[in-house]
């Protein structure tokens, strides 16, 4: 069935360097892949997102990468913030007469000051 | 009110008693999803509405689960009889469009079946 693996549950890194977030996915038809932000009681937030037809998308300190061919596509986050910490969920949208989402199981980032 | 808002924020309910779920989309956003996020993982998605138009009600775990937004705003999710395995935090979302653009998330409702 479908599905998106995500590495690594969890991530620690200092101030001021990258943190990089992958991502797999199954379905090959897929064609749009969001990445959200969740702050403790919080509901997620989109920071960036790319569609099929583009391999490498940028905002400032984060970018995203897709491979197709691989299934597989990374959140990079340079310069690390401690406001940067949080939970990094990716997703793809799943083709398949459905509108469905499937998200990753979650990244914890800690940015250490 | 400038985003996505959800209500109650907290439900505390007896196993097999009824709950309902409240989402206020952000105005005007034609599209609404709704998610079941479990502890410690990521959201699934339950139903998505185009309006007042259920299009999709494939992931609802069961038929004691059930989703409706008669008027195409306001959009409630009922379960029925619940169940332990219930117990999570429902997210609702709406985007302008279509499924395609952006989602924007409420709070979220944290269920505990007791």
């Amino acid at each position: 069935g479908e599905n998106v693996e995500q590495h690594p549950s969890t991530l620690s890194v200092q101030e001021g360097d990258s943190a990089v977030i992958k991502c797999t996915y199954s379905d090959s038809a897929s064609n749009y892949f969001p990445w959200y932000k969740q702050e403790l009681g919080k509901g997620p937030q989109l920071i960036i997102d790319i569609r099929s037809n583009v391999g490498e998308k940028k905002d400032q300190r984060i970018a995203v990468t897709l491979n197709k061919t691989a299934k597989h596509f990374s959140l990079h986050i340079t310069e690390t913030q401690p406001e940067d910490s949080a939970v990094y969920f990716c997703a793809a949208r799943y083709l398949g007469g459905t509108y469905k989402y499937i998200f990753g199981t979650g990244t914890r980032l800690k940015v250490l000051a | 009110g400038a985003g996505v808002s959800q209500s109650p924020r907290y439900k505390v309910a007896k196993r097999g008693q009824d709950v309902a779920l409240r989402c206020d989309p952000i105005s005007g956003h034609v599209s609404l999803f709704w998610y079941q996020q479990a502890l410690g993982q990521g959201p699934e998605f339950l139903t998505y509405f185009q309006n007042e138009a259920q299009l999709d009600k494939s992931g609802l775990p069961s038929d004691r689960f059930f989703a409706e937004r008669p008027e195409g705003s306001v959009s409630t999710l009922k379960i029925q009889r619940t169940q332990q395995e219930d117990s999570a935090v429902y997210l609702c979302a709406s985007s302008l469009g279509g499924p395609y653009n952006e989602q924007f998330f409420g709070p979220g409702t944290r269920l505990t079946v007791l």
